[in-house]
């Protein structure tokens, strides 16, 4: 069975630009979760979906972040303009169901913002 | 959320050495999981607890759900190389959003 699915793996960009990143969750997994992991910190929820609904976007910066789930499978997190300290690892998770300890992380994309 | 302090913050130790960490919080929770992450992944869950006093093992690992329900440890027994990574404790209290702590760096030599 594959894993949660992430891309890219890396990314570089100046401050400013925008950014996106893409997940695939297991196939059957309806609720997903998107973190933010700072170096040397655990990770951060940033939002969660059931479905294509956002159930907790409390902590996503509205500002400059957004995040949707059109069809309630895969994801995209956007950044727009990233700032320096955006610079961390962003995870995916999925869970088929909304039980956080069935949740299954993503391999995470890296990102840098220079 | 609420703030977990887990420690200790690194460890290095001989292959075959056991392990303890454990993890405190000024906040009550009602469960605790233990992650370990390796370079380049993300966290796998390890062992979940549900009650206070709780005590589970999941191979050579055995994880306990404080009394107080304000903290938790993770020992590994005859540790292995493959035991490298770093640990995270996460506490739930309501809702679905985990408090993670700092993490356990765990370096084994051979």
């Amino acid at each position: 069975e594959a894993g949660v699915v992430q891309s890219p793996r890396y990314k570089i960009i100046e401050k400013k630009q925008p950014v996106a990143f893409w997940c695939n969750p297991i196939s059957g997994h309806n609720t997903l979760y998107w973190y933010l992991q700072n170096l040397g910190q655990g990770p951060e929820l940033l939002i969660r979906y059931e479905n294509e609904e956002a159930v907790d976007d409390s902590q996503l910066p509205k500002d400059r972040f957004s995040a949707e789930r059109l069809k309630g499978v895969d994801s995209t997190l956007k950044i727009q303009p990233a700032e320096l300290g955006d610079s961390a690892v962003y995870l995916c998770a999925s869970s088929p169901d909304p039980r956080v300890e069935t949740q299954y992380f993503g391999p995470g994309t890296r990102l840098l913002v220079l | 959320g609420q703030q977990l302090n887990q420690s200790p913050q690194s460890m290095f130790i001989q292959e075959g050495e056991d392990v303890s960490m454990n993890c405190t919080s000024s906040s009550i929770f009602n469960t605790w999981l233990w992650y370990k992450q390796d370079p380049g992944e993300g966290p796998v869950l390890l062992i979940a607890l549900y009650k206070a006093g709780e005590l589970t093992s999941n191979g050579r690992l055995t994880a306990q759900f404080g009394i107080t329900r304000k903290d938790s440890f993770l020992n590994i027994s005859a540790s292995i190389p493959s035991d490298v990574g770093i640990y995270f404790c996460a506490g739930l209290s309501a809702g679905y959003a985990l408090n993670f702590g700092k993490g356990t760096s765990l370096l084994v030599t051979p």
